[in-house]
């Protein structure tokens, strides 16, 4: 079944405590991206991949880094959480940047 | 900068009616726009894409029209059903970009 994982899906932690959300696609697409969703803001992406090891940033980046070492993978680190970045996140991948999208189940993320 | 508007106001409707739902973009030529469905704290679902090139496309209860003039997409769905109630995004595409509307609840009750 085509699909795209993440994990964890839910998640407490606490100011400063290093995270890592990890994201999983098996269709074999080039582009994944990272989104957060609040209430009022809708989808704001996070960083974004064109392919293996080539990564740029999206709207709202701060805070955050990706890697893409392998072309199913794209994990989200948190290095130093802050309230602030409590919000659900997202994983999507596609063939093209504007093609369709695919979704991740999301993990929701809460910092204290 | 682009800017995508969907009404943020739910939209309440009984079911069987038809539920219209507006996407309207500025600063802003896509090549072709897509829906979406998001129900409560799931990831979006991919619905329907329609092309510069057509005016309107169809899938089952669901139709989408694309008005380039107007800067405008009009979503419906028809005899809408409880099971229908999500929030519904627009994300205008093309030209290695898409962005996501806020999106539109809308809310069928029987």
């Amino acid at each position: 079944e085509a699909q795209v994982t993440q994990n964890p899906r839910y998640l407490i932690t606490v100011t400063g405590k290093k995270l890592t959300v990890t994201c999983s696609q098996n269709m074999n697409h080039e582009y994944m991206s990272w989104y957060r969703q609040d209430p009022g803001l809708g989808l704001r992406q996070i960083y974004y991949s064109m392919n293996v090891e080539v990564t740029d940033k999206g709207d709202v980046p701060e805070g955050y880094k990706v890697s893409r070492k392998e072309k199913r993978n794209f994990p989200l680190i948190l290095e130093s959480p802050s309230p602030n970045q409590t919000s659900l996140y997202f994983c999507a991948s596609s063939l093209f940047p504007d093609g369709t999208q695919y979704f991740g189940p999301g993990t929701r993320l809460l910092v204290l | 900068s682009q800017k995508i508007e969907q009404n943020s106001e739910a939209l309440n409707i009984q079911e069987g009616k038809t539920a219209t739902l507006t996407c309207n973009y500025t600063n802003y030529s896509p090549a072709y726009l897509q829906w979406y469905r998001q129900d409560p704290g799931r990831g979006p679902v991919f619905l329907l894409l329609i092309r510069e090139n057509e005016k309107e496309k169809r899938k089952e209860r669901l139709k989408v029209t694309f008005d380039t003039t107007l800067k405008q997409s009009l979503f419906h769905i028809t005899a809408s059903q409880p099971a229908d109630s999500a929030t519904y995004l627009c994300a205008p595409s093309g030209y290695s970009t898409l962005t996501f509307g806020k999106g539109t609840m809308l809310l069928v009750s029987p």
